[in-house]
């Protein structure tokens, strides 16, 4: 069965320095991952996503995430964080084997320090 | 990209009425259309997956006759909630399903539900 686990409910960075936001997933077949954010009040945006092609997955906004298959992981960067990158932040994994139902992690709340 | 739209954005009722959600896909046909549930600072709870021309497939605890779905066409899925109590309270999501090259889901911009 597939899984997602954001390791962090809460990350909080100072604006300029690097954004770490963690995710584990599990999954039976080659899975798609995707990031998604969610500022207060507004529908969802999807950052990036990976489906099987390059394992370092560049989306907006300068995010970026490695899908590393030994350590089933697909953790999203950040070189420098901006006040307006504060949102939650969703983990999401998805495969054929489900019909591409999305199983989602739990979220990850990012907060800016200025 | 493609886009979905949801109407309406926002909706205030009294507690026994029911609302109506609508769910469209703008720019591409979806066989398949979900239905999410996000309550306050919570992550997305699939309800619903919505097929083209039969009838809806339920998550365990979605109580069907509650939380009625149509997908009468490749573009629109409506939700309706019937005889709303304030429990009912929450923000929903749908999204459309794109097959082919991407298979990914495209979200609609949400609508907040307030039963008084």
């Amino acid at each position: 069965a597939q899984s997602v686990t954001q390791l962090d409910s809460h990350v909080s960075v100072s604006e300029g320095t690097p954004v770490l936001l963690r995710c584990n997933y599990s999954s039976s077949y080659s899975p798609s991952l995707f990031w998604y954010v969610q500022h207060p009040n507004k529908g969802l945006q999807l950052l990036l996503k990976y489906t099987s092609a390059a394992t370092l997955v560049k989306g907006i906004n300068g995010f970026e995430a490695e899908f590393k298959k030994s350590e089933t992981s697909f953790h999203l960067t950040k070189p420098s964080a901006h006040m307006s990158d504060a949102a939650e932040y969703f983990c999401v994994v998805s495969d054929r084997n489900s019909n591409y139902q999305l199983i989602w992690g739990a979220g990850t709340k990012l907060i800016i320090k200025p | 990209g493609a886009v979905v739209s949801q109407h309406p954005s926002w909706v205030i009722c009294k507690s026994g009425t029911s609302v109506k959600i609508e769910c469209r896909s703008l720019d591409f046909q979806a066989t398949t259309m979900f239905w999410y549930r996000q309550f306050p600072k919570q992550s997305l709870m699939l309800m619903a997956t919505s097929n083209e021309g039969s009838k809806a497939t339920y998550e365990q605890g979605v109580e069907k006759d509650k939380f009625l779905i149509n997908h009468a066409s490749l573009t629109l899925s409506t939700l309706t909630v019937t005889s709303a109590h304030p429990e009912d309270s929450s923000f929903y999501i749908c999204s459309a399903f794109l097959a082919g090259v991407s298979n990914e889901q495209f979200f609609g911009p949400g609508t907040r539900l307030t039963v008084l």
